[in-house]
């Protein structure tokens, strides 16, 4: 079947390289905010999270970085390696009672060998 | 993925036949999503639920029923299946915390022939 990731727009980088995915989101009044990554045939996996008080987050590999004043949220990952080819999603969500998470339309990643 | 199943991952059906996905949690969480997903697109919502019985709609529900009957269980329901209902459909699930993201299962591919 066709790939989720055609269409979307590409990153490509070299193994080896760090990598930023960008994201714009849409409500000035969401106060936390998710990067999925998804594997061909695979549902999104959680990656790393962020609430608005904070402007900067670290994982293993990954830092999430958080710009309020321009609804702006990137993603590095360090040392892009070839198992970080993916599909990268950010979502954005309104804390409260049952709130949903709103999903942009999400990035390729390619790691070239 | 764990504590979410989806059944049956992979389905072709004809046009006009009613069609139910199951998502099923051992997880006792509370908040249940399905979501279409679709090349060049994110993931957008079709219906939650917020508990037993209670089920809401998405921005893409026209086509589509819920029912909630155990914790456990969310189901999809395409009264009448169209082409452009041919997808890749998510089952999410969700705790009841302020900062917590959604795991989600591993997919059904929806072919209406």
């Amino acid at each position: 079947g066709e790939s989720v990731g055609l269409h979307l727009p590409t990153l490509s980088v070299q193994e080896g390289d760090n990598s930023i995915i960008n994201c714009a989101y849409s409500n000035s009044a969401s106060d936390y905010f998710i990067w999925y990554k998804q594997e061909s045939g695979k549902g999104p996996q959680f990656i790393i999270d962020i609430r608005s008080n904070m402007d900067k987050r670290q994982g293993q590999r990954v830092t999430v970085l958080l710009n309020k004043t321009v609804k702006h949220l990137s993603l590095q990952i360090a040392a892009t390696q070839p198992g970080d080819s993916a599909v990268y999603f950010c979502a954005e969500n309104m804390t409260g009672a049952n709130s949903k998470l709103t999903f942009g339309k999400g990035i390729t990643l390619s790691v070239r060998p | 993925d764990a504590g979410i199943t989806q059944s049956p991952r992979h389905k072709v059906t004809e046009t006009g036949t009613p069609v139910t996905l199951r998502c099923h949690q051992t997880e006792n969480h509370r908040y249940m999503y399905w979501y279409r997903q679709d090349p060049g697109h994110g993931l957008r919502l079709i219906h939650y639920s917020y508990g037993v019985k209670d089920t809401d709609k998405g921005e893409v529900s026209d086509g589509y029923s819920v029912s909630r009957s155990k914790t456990e269980d969310f189901l999809l329901t395409l009264e009448s299946a169209t082409s452009s209902q041919t997808s890749v459909y998510f089952c999410a699930i969700k705790g009841t915390a302020l900062y917590h993201g959604y795991t989600f299962g591993s997919g059904t591919r929806l072919t209406v022939v």
